[in-house]
Order: structure tokens, then C-alpha cells, then sequence
């Protein structure tokens, strides 16, 4: 079954410094996207950073990384030089293909970033 | 462009009753999905709808139903809601697009909060 799980309800973080949110996947097929998403308190929904299966390299989006582990099915979130607006719930997920041919995506149970001023 | 608009944006209702969420999004995208969140357990998938005229059931999909008779618009129903049915309802969309790009993001509505008492 595919399944992704964030085994951190909250972090902390004191500003300026760098943060990892883990994030494990399950899947048995062998293409597949994962992405990080941010939830700020007003409630949106904000694309971070996406990292296909076959990409050889790990995907960067300014000061966002994506730490990928293949052989671990892991997909950790990096945030480097934490600001007081990085303080959301941020969420891993996974795109991966149905028995019926199409995607769907599914989502962990999320983690809650708090950046100490 | 609106991208993707849900209606209402709170609603509650008393056991039993029946209601309609709606979804439009005016980047035709293939993809619409409805997702609840709930404390803890992020986000987790209804029902999605990989084209106009089809739908298929997510991780959660008793008590819902949802119908895609234009491309643009994706309808979630609650036929007799339950008080577990109260959540935070949000609607996205993507592209068809492979795993070899990032088109297959998903863009978000701002989400529907519905109570059920």
C-alpha cells in the first residue's frame, strides 16, 4: 500500500539555523513524485519543492532542499537559514499511479514548524 | 485568473442533512481531487477525478459522494452529513504531466470548513 508517514508532530528551530523534516514513503512502483507542501496559519496551501523518482540529483528551490534517499524511501525537507515565516505545518506527499492508469496523491499527517526568535 | 475557487467557505449543518461543496478552477487541469484535513491526521483523499465524466474513490470515501460533469468543476456531496464528517474541506487540481516534470503540482482552493452538529 502506499503510505507516507512524517514521524515529527512539531519542531523546533531557533532563526538562522537549519532544520530537517523527515519524511518517509511506501510504494511498490518505481515511478513516483514526492513534494513538500507549507501550511502558514492562514490556512493555504504552498508548493515548496518537487523531487521526481528517476531525478539523479536532489531538487533545490532557494533556500529549500530535498534530501532524497532512494534505497531508504526517504524524501527529508532541508530549510536552511530559518525566518520567523517559516513557522507552518509543512506536509510531504507522494504522486503515484492507481491500479485504474490515473494519480493520485497522498499526504503525511504533517509536522508543525516552530522558528524561535 | 481565479485558479481554484471552493464554495462555501464555511457552512454548518445538523445531523443529517445533506449539502454540496463546490470546485472550479479555470486552469484546465485533468486533475481535481477533494482532500479533508483533520487535526493530526493530514491531509487525506476523498475521491478524485483523473477527467471529465470520471471519479474514483481516495482513502476515505464513506459518507461522500462526488460527480465531474465539466471539466472545470468537481462536486463533493454529503447525502446525510455526521458529526465525523466535520473538517476542513480543500479541493486541488493539477496537470496530467508525468513524473519527469514538476506540472503535476497540485494547486490548492482556499478550503471549505464545515460543522456538523
Amino acid at each position: 500500500a502506499q503510505k507516507i508517514t512524517q514521524t515529527q508532530p512539531g519542531m523546533f528551530v531557533q532563526e538562522k539555523e537549519a532544520v530537517t523534516l523527515d519524511c518517509t514513503y511506501d510504494t511498490s512502483d518505481p515511478s513516483y513524485g514526492l513534494f513538500w507542501y507549507k501550511q502558514p496559519s492562514s490556512g493555504e496551501m504552498i508548493f515548496l519543492i518537487y523531487q521526481g523518482s528517476y531525478d539523479q540529483q536532489n531538487a533545490t528551490e532557494g533556500r529549500y532542499s530535498l534530501n532524497f534517499q532512494k534505497a531508504r524511501k526517504s524524501a527529508n525537507l532541508v530549510i536552511s537559514a530559518s525566518q520567523l515565516g517559516d513557522s507552518a505545518m509543512y506536509f510531504c506527499a507522494m504522486r503515484a499511479l492507481t491500479n485504474t492508469g490515473g494519480f493520485k496523491t497522498i499526504f503525511g499527517a504533517g509536522t508543525r514548524l516552530f522558528v524561535k526568535a | 485568473n481565479a485558479g481554484v475557487t471552493q464554495t462555501p467557505k464555511f457552512r454548518v449543518l445538523k445531523t443529517g442533512q445533506s449539502m454540496t461543496l463546490l470546485c472550479a478552477q479555470d486552469m484546465n487541469h485533468e486533475y481535481m481531487y477533494w482532500y479533508r484535513q483533520d487535526p493530526g491526521m493530514g491531509l487525506r483523499l476523498i475521491h478524485y477525478s483523473v477527467g471529465e465524466g470520471t471519479t474514483a474513490k481516495g482513502e476515505v470515501p464513506d459518507g461522500y459522494n462526488v460527480s465531474r460533469l465539466k471539466k472545470q468543476n468537481f462536486l463533493l456531496g454529503l447525502e446525510s452529513a455526521a458529526p465525523s464528517q466535520t473538517s476542513v474541506y480543500f479541493c486541488a487540481s493539477s496537470y496530467l504531466g508525468g513524473f519527469i516534470s514538476g506540472a503535476n503540482v497540485l494547486t490548492f482552493g482556499a478550503g471549505s470548513r464545515l460543522t456538523v452538529l
